[in-house]
């Protein structure tokens, strides 16, 4: 067990929904990461918050929105969902405070099936 | 263009042979970090070592070892005396100098056959 948690763990939807993934990280990391691994793409990173605050963005969808909380529990919402957006999402912590290369805990994911 | 590569698709070995499981990186970056990640069939991912690029001293943990070899860009992932229950998907990863994000292989997919 990681000590990340990823709520719900599996998620069906319709395409044009909207739904929303939820990630508590470790206890103490204040980074979150969330990446997107579907057949076809393999694992990508979409977003990182630190401590809050957008740090990073990587091949993150317009439709696709992240946040962190105060409590640095984070959600990632998506949008206007497409067949192709069903793929698993993980949610990813680390300490935050130590710069570049920082290990990465994850969570169990989100395994999300548009129809 | 890819900056992890992991050539081999799919593994299928016999329990108890040894297997060596291949990632080659790219970067421009000195100082860099590569980790191994495992994936059962279960789906969540398993942290299994981090390395930094200053440090190319191989590492060998209980049947896992790992040699990470800079003039070739290298960081092979060895286990010994497969089991059963090292069946999972394996996935290389790279982080440059600045910024924590990682750069996935496409990951082998090994199969340990009793």
């Amino acid at each position: 067990d990681s000590g990340v948690t990823q709520t719900p763990k599996h998620l069906i939807t319709a395409t044009g929904q909207r739904v929303t993934l939820r990630c508590s990280p470790r206890s103490g990391d204040l980074s979150v990461y969330w990446y997107q691994q579907s057949l076809d793409q393999g694992l990508q990173f979409l977003i990182q918050y630190y401590n809050g605050e957008e740090r990073a963005k990587g091949n993150i969808l317009e439709r696709f929105s992240a946040q962190q909380f105060p409590d640095l529990h984070s959600e990632l919402n998506l949008s206007s969902l497409e067949l192709g957006d069903s793929a698993l999402y993980f949610c990813a912590s680390s300490v935050g405070t130590q710069g570049g290369g920082e290990t990465q805990y994850f969570g169990p994911g989100t395994r999300l099936l548009v129809l | 263009a890819q900056k992890v590569t992991q050539a081999q698709t799919e593994i299928s070995v016999v329990e108890k042979e040894d297997v060596t499981l291949d990632c080659v990186y790219e970067t421009r970056d000195t100082t860099y970090y590569l980790f191994w990640y495992k994936q059962p069939p279960s789906g969540e991912l398993v942290f299994l070592i981090r390395r930094n690029s200053f440090d190319e001293q191989n590492e060998i943990s209980g049947r896992y070892s790992w040699n990470f070899q800079k003039s070739t860009s290298s960081f092979n992932f060895t286990i010994t005396a497969s089991q059963v229950v090292d069946s999972a998907v394996y996935f290389c990863a790279l982080s440059e100098e600045v910024g924590n994000q990682f750069y996935f292989g496409t990951g082998t997919s090994l199969t340990v056959i009793p």
